[in-house]
């Protein structure tokens, strides 16, 4: 199947940081990519859906201002967590998808806000 | 009632043993349906990709759709230790770009030596 890469695959950073994931498609050109969060023992929450180009689609709940999403390429994009607290602790992962194919997901990146 | 239930589990079973995993699900429009293995710490990953009611078999996998039920189903022949993953299944109102996805909660599979 097409490969997806999460950068990083753990971060830690202090509280009142920004950290920024990276979601990039390796071999093929994404025309969406989706932002989702998981909890221990949780199933994936879809945080938001961003097609290359334009302002992402967020879920209900999910804060805009604080989950800056970027889609700038066919190959690439970015959350941005900004002024983490400790709730924001969790694994994060992205999936990309064309428009004729499943969707596939990145190894996900585990971020804890110390 | 949530729009995907899975069984939580976890389950554990001899290696060798066939594993059923099962999925109901409240909305009739969904039209794809997906079973992910997801091991710790790591990004699901997709086993079976399945449109609309039938069966699709894949090595020793295989999943059903009954949408008539609202079910769907995982079954795992001559179960190996490798198999030992949290499996998700999940599905979706259209397929490719619009594949925004519902998941169940995952079960957690122990497949013993």
């Amino acid at each position: 199947g097409a490969v997806v890469s999460q950068h990083p695959s753990r971060v830690i950073c202090k509280s009142g940081t920004s950290v920024k994931i990276e979601c990039r498609s390796l071999d093929f050109q994404a025309t969406t990519m989706f932002w989702y969060r998981q909890f221990p023992k949780k199933s994936l929450m879809l945080m938001a859906t961003s097609n290359e180009g334009s302002k992402a689609t967020y879920e209900q709940g999910v804060e805009k201002d604080k989950f800056l999403i970027n889609h700038a390429s066919l190959t690439l994009s970015t959350l941005t967590v900004t002024s983490a607290h400790p709730e924001d602790s969790s694994f994060y992962i992205c999936s990309a998808t064309t428009e004729n194919t499943e969707a596939f997901f990145g190894q996900g990146t585990r971020l804890t806000v110390v | 009632q949530k729009e995907v239930e899975q069984d939580p589990g976890p389950l554990s079973v001899p290696e060798g043993a066939i594993v059923s995993l099962n999925c109901t699900y409240s909305n009739s429009a969904f039209q794809y349906f997906m079973w992910y293995r997801q091991y710790s710490r790591k990004g699901p990953e997709l086993l079976m990709y399945t449109y609309s009611s039938g069966n699709k078999e894949d090595g020793r996998f295989t999943a059903q759709v009954d949408k008539s039920s609202k079910y769907i189903s995982l079954f795992i022949r001559d179960s190996q230790p490798s198999d030992s993953a949290t499996y998700l299944c999940a599905m979706s109102l259209a397929g490719g770009a619009n594949s925004k996805l519902t998941f169940g909660k995952g079960i957690t599979l122990s497949v013993r030596p």
